[in-house]
């Protein structure tokens, strides 16, 4: 049974890009958060997705965008890329039924340049 | 406002020495609330949770934490600390049902160090 599972790993893009970020949630959980970890810092939620629509937004600018696709993978997308996006970005994946608990995928590294 | 402290930014202990690690909520709705586990650059693993029942939940690798609704607090505790639990812990707290399902709010995060 695979976990969560994100691509890719790290990135590096340049200040004004656009970055699409990528998860697969664990096998039969069908719905998908992101969550964006600072350095040094606890993981601050984005959003979540669940059935295909944003449920739940965290505060974070219009910048950053998702979608979820009917086989519950999801993307995270940011656009304008600031230097202060530079983080570690963690997909979770849950039972939407069953409440907050959640399991995380690896993450990817972004690092904006 | 909804928020997790962990109060304990660094701690440092001997391995086979016990452990506690704090964590106090502030949440207006009964909280479902977690450890997790994270080791340099990687992703966040589950170590134990609270629903309800038994105040004192048990978790993998040894851990087990307390639950006091009196105190707001959720402290993670190990009897003997090997050194491969060096790792960052973080608290989370989490609503039940409601259109906060799903949305952890996560504390700032405790670094364990280990001396052998």
């Amino acid at each position: 049974d695979a976990g969560v599972t994100q691509s890719p790993t790290h990135l590096i893009k340049t200040r004004g890009q656009q970055v699409t970020l990528r998860c697969s949630p664990k096998s039969g959980h069908d719905t998908v958060s992101w969550y964006q970890q600072a350095l040094g810092q606890g993981p601050q939620f984005i959003f979540q997705y669940y059935e295909e629509e944003e449920r739940q937004r965290g505060n974070f600018p219009d910048r950053f965008s998702g979608h979820q696709f009917p086989n519950y993978s999801s993307e995270l997308n940011v656009n304008a890329l600031l230097l202060g996006d530079s983080a570690l970005y963690l997909c979770a994946s849950s039972f939407y039924s069953r409440g907050p608990e959640a399991f995380f995928g690896q993450g990817t590294r972004l690092t904006v340049v | 406002a909804q928020s997790v402290t962990q109060p304990d930014i660094h701690i440092t202990v001997s391995e086979g020495a016990s452990l506690e690690l704090r964590c106090n909520y502030s949440y207006g709705a009964t909280p479902y609330l977690f450890w997790y586990v994270q080791s340099p650059g990687q992703g966040l693993q589950l170590l134990l949770k609270y629903f309800s029942g038994d105040t004192l939940v048990q978790g993998i690798k040894g851990f087990e934490a307390e639950f006091k609704r009196s105190q707001s607090s959720f402290n993670l505790r190990k009897p003997s600390v090997h050194w491969s639990d060096a790792a960052e812990y973080f608290c989370a707290v989490g609503a039940a049902g409601s259109s906060n399902t799903g949305k952890l709010i996560f504390g700032q995060g405790t670094t364990l160090q280990v001396k052998p």
